[in-house]
């Protein structure tokens, strides 16, 4: 029973090049969560997705930054034109479908680190 | 954005000790869950909360789900050296329909046990 599959592990990119963070949820997730987590702090929300639909983005940056869980295949983070600051551990959870009036687990996949030089 | 208290934010230990760690929060969960980090990896859920009151073991680990809903504790028994990490705790808020299930963070106990 896979995890939450995460790739690229390490990406290096240039200032103003893209960055494409992928991720497979566990067999029978539907939701999809991406998490900033910046060298010795904690883990920033940044957005939650079902099914080709984004639920909340309230933590994605305005600009240059996008998310999508399409119908078929992994969830994507893009990052355009990436500057130094967005260096950072890119991780995404997964969680099974709403249950109405009860709590589900998230399950952590193992992290992207991008780094920009 | 929203954020939970949690202490202490940092501890050294020795080996055998117990350890204590703990979350507060001004809103009502519906869940608490209790992730430990190591460095360079992902967060990885040790034990999950569902009902006021509950307490729940897994190993030397045992966490309760405090009965106002706004708080919750891990304790960690008979520290080994592996047991050296990142604890984070998250609550989330009651599910509804519509409501979206993200995750308030806590911002974590940086435990170090001394051999």
């Amino acid at each position: 029973n896979a995890g939450v599959m995460q790739n690229p592990r390490h990406l290096v990119r240039r200032r103003g090049q893209e960055a494409r963070l992928r991720c497979s949820p566990m067999k029978g997730h539907s939701h999809v969560y991406w998490y900033r987590q910046l060298p010795e702090e904690g883990l920033k929300f940044m957005v939650y997705l079902q099914k080709e639909n984004i639920i909340d983005e309230s933590g994605m940056p305005k600009e240059r930054f996008s998310a999508e869980f399409p119908k078929e295949g992994p969830s994507i983070l893009r990052i355009q034109q990436v500057v130094r600051g967005d260096s950072a551990a890119y991780f995404c959870a997964s969680s099974p479908a709403n249950r109405e009036g009860s709590g589900n687990t998230i399950y952590f996949g193992e992290g992207s680190w991008l780094t920009v030089v | 954005g929203q954020q939970l208290n949690q202490s202490p934010q940092s501890m050294f230990i020795q080996e055998g000790e117990d350890v204590s760690m703990n979350c507060t929060s001004s809103s009502i969960f519906n869940t608490w869950l209790w992730y430990k980090q190591e460095p360079g990896e992902g967060p990885v859920l040790l034990i999950a909360l569902y009902k006021a009151g509950e307490l729940t073991s897994n190993g030397r680990l045992t966490a309760q789900f405090g009965i106002t809903r706004k708080d919750s504790f891990l304790n960690i028994s008979a520290s080994i050296p592996s047991d050296v990490g990142i604890y984070f705790c998250a609550g989330q808020l009651r599910v509804s329909a519509g409501n979206n299930r993200k995750l308030i963070w806590g911002l974590g106990t940086s435990l170090a046990v001394n051999p």
